[in-house]
């Protein structure tokens, strides 16, 4: 079962805009997390916001989490090419399952 | 350096063929767990390990076995291997933060 659904599937953009993805999820959750993922390389963490959190900020990262509506989104600023990748959202955590979504595949256009 | 070693990266066998997947990691992590990738489906958790000999399946348990007889080792062993265990498989574990440290993948092609 799917716990965390990210919105857009794909995101093509030019390089130095900003991209924002989404993540809603289905049940309460501790904690939330983000990946990214390189083509067929091993998930990399970026950033975990724990359900009393509202925002977050990592460099060039920022999360927010709404648990009233059960989502969060990533915004990565000031985007580069190294920054093409596929992105993550999980939920669950020590204890729990862990969950991903299905993903976001962000393309940074030169 | 911290780090979880999956082997082999790449497999091609054929149906029928009993394959084991190791997985082994060096941070002394309890948690560990085993997921499966294929396009369009995302992760999907094949099984996962709160500790040495806890073991407990997760979503696509179906065709596959585990063991942890030791905290640093996570083995997937696949008994028969059907066509449609063709994927890229990943283990990971976890960090006391909850933070999941991915291996490289395995790719295995089931003929």
């Amino acid at each position: 079962s799917q716990q965390g659904e990210e919105d857009p599937q794909a995101l093509s953009i030019q390089e130095g805009e900003n991209a924002t993805m989404n993540c809603s999820y289905k049940t309460s959750i501790n904690n939330l997390q983000w990946y990214r993922q390189n083509s067929g390389r091993g998930l990399v963490h970026l950033i975990l916001i724990r359900s009393n959190e509202r925002e977050k900020h990592s460099g060039r990262l920022r999360v927010t989490l709404d648990t009233s509506k059960k989502s969060s989104s990533l915004l990565i600023t000031a985007s580069r090419a190294a920054d093409t990748a596929s992105y993550f959202c999980a939920t669950g955590g020590r204890g729990d399952k862990i969950i991903f979504g299905k993903g976001t595949r962000l393309h940074i256009l030169p | 350096e911290a780090q979880v070693t999956q082997n082999p990266r790449y497999l091609i066998t054929v149906t029928g063929k009993k394959l084991t997947v190791t997985c082994s990691q060096n941070m002394n992590h309890e948690y560990m767990s085993w997921y499966r990738q294929d396009p369009g489906l995302g992760l999907r958790q094949i099984y996962y390990s709160m500790n040495v000999e806890v073991t407990d399946k997760g979503d696509v348990p179906e065709g596959y076995k585990v063991s942890r007889k030791e905290k640093r080792n996570f083995p997937l062993i696949l008994e028969s291997p059907s066509p449609n265990q063709t994927s890229l498989y990943f283990c990971a574990s976890i960090g006391d933060t909850g933070e999941l440290f991915f291996g490289e993948g395995s790719r295995l092609t089931v003929l």
